[in-house]
Protein backbone atom coordinates (compact mmCIF):
# COMPACT_ATOMS: atom_id res chain seq x y z
CA UNK A 1 0.00 0.00 0.00
CA UNK A 2 1.72 3.57 -0.96
CA UNK A 3 1.59 5.78 2.14
CA UNK A 4 3.65 7.96 4.30
CA UNK A 5 5.26 5.95 7.29
CA UNK A 6 6.46 7.78 10.62
CA UNK A 7 8.43 6.16 13.30
CA UNK A 8 8.43 5.98 15.92
CA UNK A 9 4.42 6.68 16.70
CA UNK A 10 6.18 7.69 20.49
CA UNK A 11 9.23 8.96 21.31
CA UNK A 12 10.43 9.68 24.81
CA UNK A 13 13.97 12.06 25.06
CA UNK A 14 16.08 13.60 27.54
CA UNK A 15 16.43 17.33 27.87
CA UNK A 16 19.47 18.61 25.91
CA UNK A 17 19.41 15.16 24.06
CA UNK A 18 19.23 15.91 20.37
CA UNK A 19 16.12 12.82 18.22
CA UNK A 20 15.41 12.34 14.88
CA UNK A 21 11.96 11.20 13.14
CA UNK A 22 11.74 9.46 10.30
CA UNK A 23 9.50 9.60 7.66
CA UNK A 24 9.20 7.43 4.65
CA UNK A 25 6.63 7.95 1.52
CA UNK A 26 6.32 5.39 -1.41
CA UNK A 27 3.97 7.54 -2.78
CA UNK A 28 6.80 9.01 -5.60
CA UNK A 29 5.99 12.18 -4.57
CA UNK A 30 8.58 15.08 -4.87
CA UNK A 31 7.41 17.16 -2.08
CA UNK A 32 8.06 16.73 1.97
CA UNK A 33 7.28 18.80 4.59
CA UNK A 34 7.62 18.64 7.90
CA UNK A 35 4.78 20.31 10.77
CA UNK A 36 4.70 20.78 14.41
CA UNK A 37 1.27 20.32 16.08
CA UNK A 38 0.10 21.52 19.45
CA UNK A 39 -3.06 21.64 21.46
CA UNK A 40 -4.98 24.63 20.40
CA UNK A 41 -2.89 25.38 17.78
CA UNK A 42 -3.09 24.79 14.21
CA UNK A 43 0.22 23.27 12.40
CA UNK A 44 2.86 24.94 11.95
CA UNK A 45 5.44 24.49 9.36
CA UNK A 46 9.16 23.54 9.91
CA UNK A 47 11.08 22.21 7.04
CA UNK A 48 10.21 21.51 3.75
CA UNK A 49 11.77 20.01 0.90
CA UNK A 50 10.74 20.27 -3.19
CA UNK A 51 13.15 18.15 -4.36
CA UNK A 52 16.42 15.77 -3.09
CA UNK A 53 19.10 17.62 -1.93
CA UNK A 54 17.33 20.61 -1.64
CA UNK A 55 15.33 22.10 1.59
CA UNK A 56 13.99 25.03 3.03
CA UNK A 57 12.52 26.90 6.29
CA UNK A 58 9.34 27.12 7.25
CA UNK A 59 7.90 29.23 9.71
CA UNK A 60 9.49 27.76 13.10
CA UNK A 61 13.11 25.99 11.79
CA UNK A 62 14.95 26.95 14.85
CA UNK A 63 15.96 24.39 16.87
CA UNK A 64 15.32 21.92 13.95
CA UNK A 65 17.33 20.16 10.92
CA UNK A 66 16.78 18.05 8.49
CA UNK A 67 17.89 16.27 5.44
CA UNK A 68 17.00 14.99 1.67
CA UNK A 69 19.61 12.77 0.82
CA UNK A 70 16.60 10.37 -0.86
CA UNK A 71 13.26 11.31 -2.65
CA UNK A 72 11.48 8.64 -0.17
CA UNK A 73 12.79 10.03 2.92
CA UNK A 74 13.35 13.06 4.88
CA UNK A 75 14.03 12.45 8.32
CA UNK A 76 13.68 15.21 11.01
CA UNK A 77 16.34 16.16 13.51
CA UNK A 78 14.88 17.88 16.89
CA UNK A 79 18.12 19.41 18.37
CA UNK A 80 18.86 20.61 22.03
CA UNK A 81 18.51 23.98 21.14
CA UNK A 82 14.86 23.85 20.31
CA UNK A 83 13.78 25.17 23.69
CA UNK A 84 10.17 23.31 24.07
CA UNK A 85 10.15 20.32 21.77
CA UNK A 86 7.40 18.49 23.51
CA UNK A 87 4.53 18.35 20.40
CA UNK A 88 3.48 16.23 17.77
CA UNK A 89 4.67 16.05 14.44
CA UNK A 90 3.65 15.26 11.35
CA UNK A 91 5.11 14.78 7.89
CA UNK A 92 3.38 14.96 4.77
CA UNK A 93 4.08 14.60 0.97
CA UNK A 94 2.38 15.88 -2.80
CA UNK A 95 3.27 15.64 -6.08
CA UNK A 96 5.05 18.34 -7.72
CA UNK A 97 2.30 19.35 -9.94
CA UNK A 98 -0.08 18.78 -7.06
CA UNK A 99 1.83 20.89 -4.31
CA UNK A 100 -1.87 21.98 -2.94
CA UNK A 101 -2.71 18.81 -1.58
CA UNK A 102 -0.66 17.25 0.81
CA UNK A 103 -0.74 13.75 2.65
CA UNK A 104 0.00 13.19 5.92
CA UNK A 105 1.64 10.61 7.66
CA UNK A 106 0.11 9.25 11.18
CA UNK A 107 2.54 11.40 13.23
CA UNK A 108 5.24 10.99 16.59
CA UNK A 109 4.48 12.53 19.65
CA UNK A 110 7.62 13.39 21.24
CA UNK A 111 7.42 14.00 24.44
CA UNK A 112 11.05 15.38 26.36
CA UNK A 113 11.31 15.00 30.26
CA UNK B 1 -1.08 38.62 6.51
CA UNK B 2 -0.24 34.54 6.46
CA UNK B 3 -2.85 33.77 8.90
CA UNK B 4 -6.00 31.88 8.63
CA UNK B 5 -8.41 32.45 11.53
CA UNK B 6 -10.38 29.74 12.56
CA UNK B 7 -13.89 29.70 14.61
CA UNK B 8 -15.30 28.55 16.76
CA UNK B 9 -12.54 26.62 18.39
CA UNK B 10 -15.03 23.68 19.93
CA UNK B 11 -18.11 22.84 19.07
CA UNK B 12 -20.96 20.56 20.45
CA UNK B 13 -24.10 19.27 18.37
CA UNK B 14 -26.61 16.82 18.19
CA UNK B 15 -27.17 14.19 15.93
CA UNK B 16 -28.42 15.36 12.84
CA UNK B 17 -27.47 18.88 13.44
CA UNK B 18 -25.59 20.97 10.88
CA UNK B 19 -22.30 22.25 12.14
CA UNK B 20 -20.66 25.38 10.79
CA UNK B 21 -17.03 26.07 11.13
CA UNK B 22 -15.48 29.48 9.78
CA UNK B 23 -12.37 30.94 8.80
CA UNK B 24 -11.12 33.80 7.25
CA UNK B 25 -7.91 35.02 5.96
CA UNK B 26 -6.02 38.21 4.99
CA UNK B 27 -3.58 37.64 1.88
CA UNK B 28 -5.44 37.71 -1.37
CA UNK B 29 -2.71 35.34 -3.35
CA UNK B 30 -3.93 32.61 -1.33
CA UNK B 31 -6.14 30.51 -4.27
CA UNK B 32 -6.52 27.19 -2.59
CA UNK B 33 -8.74 26.69 0.70
CA UNK B 34 -8.78 22.91 1.51
CA UNK B 35 -10.04 21.32 5.01
CA UNK B 36 -8.80 18.52 6.97
CA UNK B 37 -10.32 16.28 9.50
CA UNK B 38 -7.70 14.43 12.54
CA UNK B 39 -8.81 11.86 14.42
CA UNK B 40 -7.00 11.53 17.59
CA UNK B 41 -3.49 10.40 17.62
CA UNK B 42 -3.58 10.49 13.40
CA UNK B 43 -2.81 12.48 10.96
CA UNK B 44 -4.93 14.94 9.33
CA UNK B 45 -6.56 13.77 6.42
CA UNK B 46 -7.82 16.06 3.21
CA UNK B 47 -11.83 16.83 3.14
CA UNK B 48 -12.72 18.80 0.63
CA UNK B 49 -10.72 21.99 -1.03
CA UNK B 50 -12.06 25.11 -2.93
CA UNK B 51 -10.68 27.28 -5.14
CA UNK B 52 -11.39 31.01 -5.24
CA UNK B 53 -12.87 31.23 -8.81
CA UNK B 54 -16.26 29.23 -7.48
CA UNK B 55 -18.31 30.32 -4.55
CA UNK B 56 -19.42 26.61 -2.87
CA UNK B 57 -18.21 22.70 -3.06
CA UNK B 58 -20.44 19.96 -1.96
CA UNK B 59 -18.97 16.50 -1.21
CA UNK B 60 -21.55 14.01 0.06
CA UNK B 61 -22.39 15.83 2.85
CA UNK B 62 -19.21 18.60 3.25
CA UNK B 63 -20.05 21.78 1.82
CA UNK B 64 -17.25 24.70 1.19
CA UNK B 65 -19.24 28.11 1.27
CA UNK B 66 -16.33 31.12 -0.22
CA UNK B 67 -16.52 34.75 0.38
CA UNK B 68 -14.19 35.69 -2.08
CA UNK B 69 -15.07 39.70 -1.02
CA UNK B 70 -14.78 39.31 2.65
CA UNK B 71 -12.63 36.77 2.50
CA UNK B 72 -13.37 33.69 4.45
CA UNK B 73 -15.09 30.66 3.93
CA UNK B 74 -16.86 28.10 5.73
CA UNK B 75 -17.27 24.57 6.18
CA UNK B 76 -20.93 22.57 6.63
CA UNK B 77 -21.43 19.41 7.62
CA UNK B 78 -25.01 18.58 6.87
CA UNK B 79 -27.04 15.69 8.79
CA UNK B 80 -24.16 15.21 11.04
CA UNK B 81 -23.25 11.92 12.95
CA UNK B 82 -21.50 10.77 15.92
CA UNK B 83 -18.61 9.35 13.76
CA UNK B 84 -17.94 13.10 12.12
CA UNK B 85 -16.42 13.75 15.69
CA UNK B 86 -13.23 14.96 15.34
CA UNK B 87 -10.86 18.14 15.07
CA UNK B 88 -11.33 20.09 11.86
CA UNK B 89 -8.30 22.46 10.23
CA UNK B 90 -8.97 24.94 7.51
CA UNK B 91 -6.08 26.50 5.81
CA UNK B 92 -4.92 28.15 3.10
CA UNK B 93 -2.19 28.32 0.42
CA UNK B 94 -0.76 29.38 -2.93
CA UNK B 95 -1.02 26.63 -5.37
CA UNK B 96 2.58 26.72 -6.64
CA UNK B 97 4.17 27.21 -2.98
CA UNK B 98 2.54 24.13 -1.33
CA UNK B 99 3.42 25.58 2.10
CA UNK B 100 0.00 25.27 3.79
CA UNK B 101 -1.31 27.76 6.49
CA UNK B 102 -3.73 26.42 9.09
CA UNK B 103 -6.19 27.63 10.99
CA UNK B 104 -6.16 26.84 14.64
CA UNK B 105 -8.76 23.76 14.74
CA UNK B 106 -12.41 23.42 16.00
CA UNK B 107 -13.17 20.11 17.64
CA UNK B 108 -16.11 19.09 16.79
CA UNK B 109 -18.28 16.67 18.97
CA UNK B 110 -21.67 15.34 17.38
CA UNK B 111 -23.99 13.98 20.46
CA UNK B 112 -25.87 10.51 19.71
Amino acid sequence: DGGITQSPKYLFRKEGQNVTLSCEQNLNHDAMYWYRQDPGQGLRLIYYSQIVNDFQKGDIAEGYSVSREKKESFPLTVTSAQKNPTAFYLCASSLAEERHEAFFGQGTRLTVV
Amino acid sequence: QQQVKQSPQSLIVQKGGIPIINCAYENTAFDYFPWYQQFPGKGPALLIAIRPDVSEKKEGRFTISFNKSAKQFSLHIMDSQPGDSATYFCAASMLWSGKLIFGQGTTLQVKP
